[in-house]
């Protein structure tokens, strides 16, 4: 069974500009999530899609952060534009229910 | 808000000896309690989980235990190996939305 596939794996980008990640959860699973993690720290979870439906995007900064999730399946995070603060690794996880989550490898951002 | 801590922040093993990782947790209604095992710069993999229903669980090498009444469970890892050497996260939830801790770097030296 293939897991948590995410692209591109690493960006560096000049701070302004826009950025987008892709992430394609596990099949089947219903319940995908976008974390944060910043360096030596624990992910933070950013928002939460039940199917096509965005169910938890509380941590999400809205004035920069849009994410989306057509069909229920693929979901892209886009930052517009990118701060300095930005840089972390973007995680992508996915769930066959609210509970045990299997991660992506990570899309390792740097905002120059 | 949920508040995840956990210590120690590092820990140095010998090879062969134990390790043991305890975290805490605020939200009472937390019910789902998963550690992960990530190494440097790979994904964060699930090792063990456990439910509030369930006070120990075991698998191979591996243990957490669960104290609902004082809100902290743990990890124990026995005759650990050197591949034991990584950050492990513990992580607590009620509806899915997981509160991670800081992590601790276990090193383990041959």
């Amino acid at each position: 069974e293939a897991g948590v596939v995410q692209s591109p794996r690493y960006k560096i980008i000049e701070k302004k500009q826009p950025v987008a990640f892709w992430c394609n959860p596990i099949s089947g699973h219903n319940t995908l999530y976008w974390y944060r993690q910043n360096l030596g720290q624990g992910p933070e979870l950013l928002i939460r899609y039940e199917n096509e439906e965005a169910v938890d995007d509380s941590q999400l900064p809205k004035d920069r952060f849009s994410a989306e999730r057509l069909k229920g399946v693929d979901s892209t995070l886009k930052i517009q534009p990118a701060e300095l603060g930005d840089s972390a690794v973007y995680l992508c996880a996915s769930s066959p229910r609210s509970d045990t989550q299997y991660f992506g490898p990570g899309t390792r951002l740097t905002v120059l | 808000g949920e508040n995840v801590e956990q210590h120690p922040s590092t820990l140095s093993v010998q090879e062969g000896d134990s390790a043991v990782i305890k975290c805490t947790y605020s939200d009472s209604a937390s019910n789902y309690f998963p550690w992960y095992k990530q190494e440097l710069g790979k994904r964060p993999q699930l090792i063990i989980d456990i439910r509030s229903n369930v006070g120990e669980k075991k698998d191979q090498r591996i243990a957490v235990t669960l104290n609902k009444t004082a809100k902290h469970f743990s990890l124990h890892i026995t005759e650990t190996q050197p591949e034991d050497s990584a950050v492990y996260f513990c992580a607590a939830s009620k509806t899915g939305k997981l509160i991670f801790g800081q992590g601790t770097t276990l090193q383990v030296k041959p």
